[in-house]
């Protein structure tokens, strides 16, 4: 059974461009959570799809956004990017949710210069 | 609000000796749930246990345990006859699923490292 995959793993990109990162789930789940892990935050929640809606939102600004597809990929935008987006941001999935058991990617790992 | 303290930043060991991680959390809600991850130097996050709130039994699986207790809101961690492998950062975190359901919070882990 293949893992989450992640991609891209390394993106460098400079101040007020915009990203999109893709995770693809592992097949079956339906859940999509996103987080954002730095030195100094910590690894926090940015949100949670469910079947193609948004079910759960962290923290973040609206500069950070997300959608799901019918086939539960998910992909995170962030806009307007600032020196501070530097992280890696990872992906999980599960059957059900934030509640249950949650199988994480690799990361992405976002560079902003 | 829901909080998760690990309080050991760090913590150095010899192979072979037990270890305990600490986890305390706060919540108001009486329906949560409480996971303990594993992020090895590779970087992907390794899911160990999930607890749900209604569930203070320990748990032991090989060389791992847990300990829940409600009264203390304390969620510890223990390996016995730690390896090497064992190296990592060890993350509780705190999911609600009450008042403030949806909302998934994690500790600032603590960073494991076993010596040979």
């Amino acid at each position: 059974k293949a893992g989450v995959t992640q991609t891209p793993r390394y993106l460098i990109k400079t101040r007020g461009q915009q990203v999109t990162l893709s995770c693809s789930p592992i097949s079956g789940h339906r859940s999509v959570s996103w987080y954002q892990q730095t030195p100094g935050q910590g690894l926090q929640f940015l949100f949670e799809y469910f079947s193609e809606t948004q079910r759960n939102k962290g923290n973040f600004p609206g500069r950070f956004s997300g959608r799901q597809f019918s086939n539960s990929r998910s992909e995170m935008n962030v806009s307007t990017l600032e020196l501070g987006d530097s992280a890696l941001y990872l992906c999980a999935s599960s059957f059900a949710g934030i509640d249950d058991e949650q199988f994480f990617g690799p990361g992405t790992r976002l560079t902003v210069l | 609000a829901q909080k998760v303290t690990q309080a050991q930043t760090e913590i150095s060991v010899v192979e072979k000796e037990d270890v305990t991680l600490d986890c305390v959390y706060e919540t108001r809600d009486t329906t949560y749930y409480l996971f303990w991850y594993k992020q090895p130097p590779s970087g992907e996050l390794v899911f160990l246990i999930r607890r749900n709130s209604f569930d203070e039994q320990n748990e032991i699986s090989g060389r791992y345990s847990w300990n829940f207790q409600k009264s203390t809101s304390s969620f510890n961690f223990t390996i016995t006859a730690s390896q090497v492998v064992d190296s990592a950062v060890y993350f509780c975190a705190l999911s609600e699923a009450g008042t403030n359901a949806g909302k998934s919070t994690f500790g600032d882990g603590t960073t494991l490292t076993v010596k040979p």
